[in-house]
């Protein structure tokens, strides 16, 4: 079944760690993003790609980092993690039809 | 800029009708979605408006005016399960998509 996933889904670590949150699709879609959501809130872009070896920055400013190697495939990394950077990261993929989003479950990351 | 405006509650009852309203700002816009969001999960494509007008699907309806520049959502036939958080969001174009804060809806036995 074409799908969209995240791992991990929870993930609490301490100041100063790095850390890669892992996002893959089967759909084979071109498009993917990433949005950061604070509780009750809107989802904001902070990165996005057209496709293999194409990133790039989106509307919020963010220290993390993104690649895209494979098309199935999109980490985020941040390279020092610090508590500011507790949030929801959801993870998006996109086909021809660009208005339409399809998003993984998220991964709730919490630095202490 | 651009900004969206949605109620940040609406509590219905098992059965009712619920409308949720959706007004924006934008310098670009192609079209108007919607995503329902439960608690801990992924939002989920429930619409998609870029033309003035309603379109129907099931028990959800959603309607664009672009000259008004609003929109709403319309559940119908409410369902416990419909409980959840609705986000309207606005496509401008290429990677943008620009959401609201969302909408929590409470349906209530």
């Amino acid at each position: 079944e074409a799908d969209i996933y995240q791992t991990p889904r929870y993930l609490v670590i301490g100041t100063g760690k790095k850390i890669t949150l892992e996002c893959s699709q089967t759909m084979g879609h071109d498009k993917m993003y990433w949005y950061q959501q604070d509780p009750g809130m809107e989802l904001h872009l902070i990165h996005y790609s057209y496709g293999v070896n194409s990133t790039e920055k989106g509307d919020l400013s963010s220290e993390s980092t993104v690649s895209r190697i494979r098309t199935e495939h999109f980490p985020l990394t941040l390279e020092s993690a610090r508590p500011s950077h507790t949030s929801q990261y959801l993870c998006a993929s996109s086909g021809d039809s660009q208005e339409k989003l399809f998003f993984g479950s998220g991964t709730q990351l919490s630095v202490l | 800029g651009q900004s969206l405006e949605q109620p940040s509650e609406v509590t219905a009852v098992e059965g009712a009708i619920v409308q949720i309203n959706c007004t924006y700002q934008t310098s670009g816009f192609y079209g108007l979605s919607w995503y329902q969001q439960h608690d801990g999960g992924a939002p989920t494509f429930l619409s998609y408006n870029a033309l003035d007008g309603l379109e129907e699907t099931g028990r959800f309806s959603s309607f664009l005016s672009r000259s008004d520049s609003y929109g709403y959502l319309l559940l119908q036939e409410l369902q416990m399960k419909d409980s959840a958080s609705y986000f309207c969001a606005i496509y401008t174009g290429g990677f943008k998509t620009i959401f609201g804060a969302g909408t929590r809806l409470f349906v209530k036995a």
